[in-house]
C-alpha cells in the first residue's frame, strides 16, 4: 500500500501552460505539503495545509496554487508554466504533535517545462 | 546563507570505507532529523535526534546531535553500494498551527563495489 502517491509521475510541458499535480495520503494524517527540490537537489517548502486550511505559503509566486479538498488530498495547481519551474516537486503528510514530527514524502513529479 | 550547511555536499568511497557527513548551524534547535533520499524517490526519515549529546544507532549507522545543539553528525561503518544516496539533515521550526520542515543542502554519496 502507498502511503503517499502522487500523479503524473513525469510531466513535460511548454511554457505558458497550465498543469496540475495531485497527491493523496492514506495514513489519516492532519497535515499535507509540497516541496520543490531543484536541480541542485536543494529541497524547499512551498505549502503547507492541516485538516484542509492554508498554515505555510512560502515565497511562492501566485502563479502557484494549492487546493486540498479534504484532509486527505493536497493537489497543486500551476498556471503559465515557466522555464524555472522545472524541477522535482514531492507531497508529503504528517501528524503534527510536536518537535520531530516524521514527515512521509510521496515519490515525487519531475516537472520539466521546455 | 543556508541555515543548515552540510558537508561535504559530495563524497565518493569504496565499499568498506567508513565515512562521517556533517550539519552544522548557527542556531539551537529542538529537535534534528537525517533522511536518505535515493534516485526517483522521495526522502525517507531516518532517525529523529533530541537531546544534546544523543547518540542513536541504526545498524552500521551512527548519529550523534551535538552538547549545543547547533550540529550533528552521520557515520556509516562498512559503507556497501545500498548505502549510496542523498543523506538530507532536517529541523523543524513549530509555528501556531503547525511545523515546517527545514532542510540542508545534503551530502551526495556514492559508494562503488
Amino acid at each position: 500500500d502507498t502511503a503517499v502517491s502522487q500523479t503524473p509521475k513525469y510531466l513535460v510541458t511548454q511554457m505558458g501552460n497550465d498543469k496540475s499535480i495531485k497527491c493523496e495520503q492514506n495514513l489519516g494524517h492532519d497535515t499535507m505539503y509540497w516541496y520543490k527540490q531543484d536541480s541542485k537537489k536543494f529541497l524547499k517548502i512551498m505549502f503547507s495545509y492541516n485538516n484542509k486550511e492554508l498554515i505555510i505559503n512560502e515565497t511562492v509566486p501566485n502563479r502557484f496554487s494549492p487546493k486540498s479538498p479534504d484532509k486527505a488530498h493536497l493537489n497543486l495547481h500551476i498556471n503559465s508554466l515557466e522555464l524555472g519551474d522545472s524541477a522535482v516537486y514531492f507531497c508529503a503528510s504528517s501528524q503534527v504533535v510536536g518537535r520531530g514530527d516524521t514527515q512521509y514524502f510521496g515519490p515525487g513529479t519531475r516537472l520539466t517545462v521546455l | 546563507t543556508q541555515l543548515l550547511e552540510q558537508s561535504p555536499q559530495f563524497l565518493s568511497i569504496q565499499e568498506g570505507e567508513n565515512l562521517t557527513v556533517y550539519c552544522n548551524s548557527s542556531s539551537v534547535f529542538s529537535s534534528l532529523q537525517w533522511y536518505r533520499q535515493e534516485p526517483g524517490e522521495g526522502p525517507v526519515l531516518l532517525v529523529t535526534v533530541v537531546t544534546g549529546g544523543e547518540v542513536k544507532k541504526l545498524k552500521r549507522l551512527t548519529f550523534q546531535f551535538g552538547d549545543a545543539r547547533k550540529d550533528s553528525s552521520l557515520h556509516i561503518t562498512a559503507a556497501q553500494p545500498g548505502d549510496t544516496g542523498l543523506y538530507l539533515c532536517a529541523v523543524t521550526f513549530l509555528g501556531t498551527s503547525g511545523s515546517r520542515l527545514t532542510f540542508g543542502e545534503g551530502t551526495q554519496l556514492t559508494v562503488n563495489p
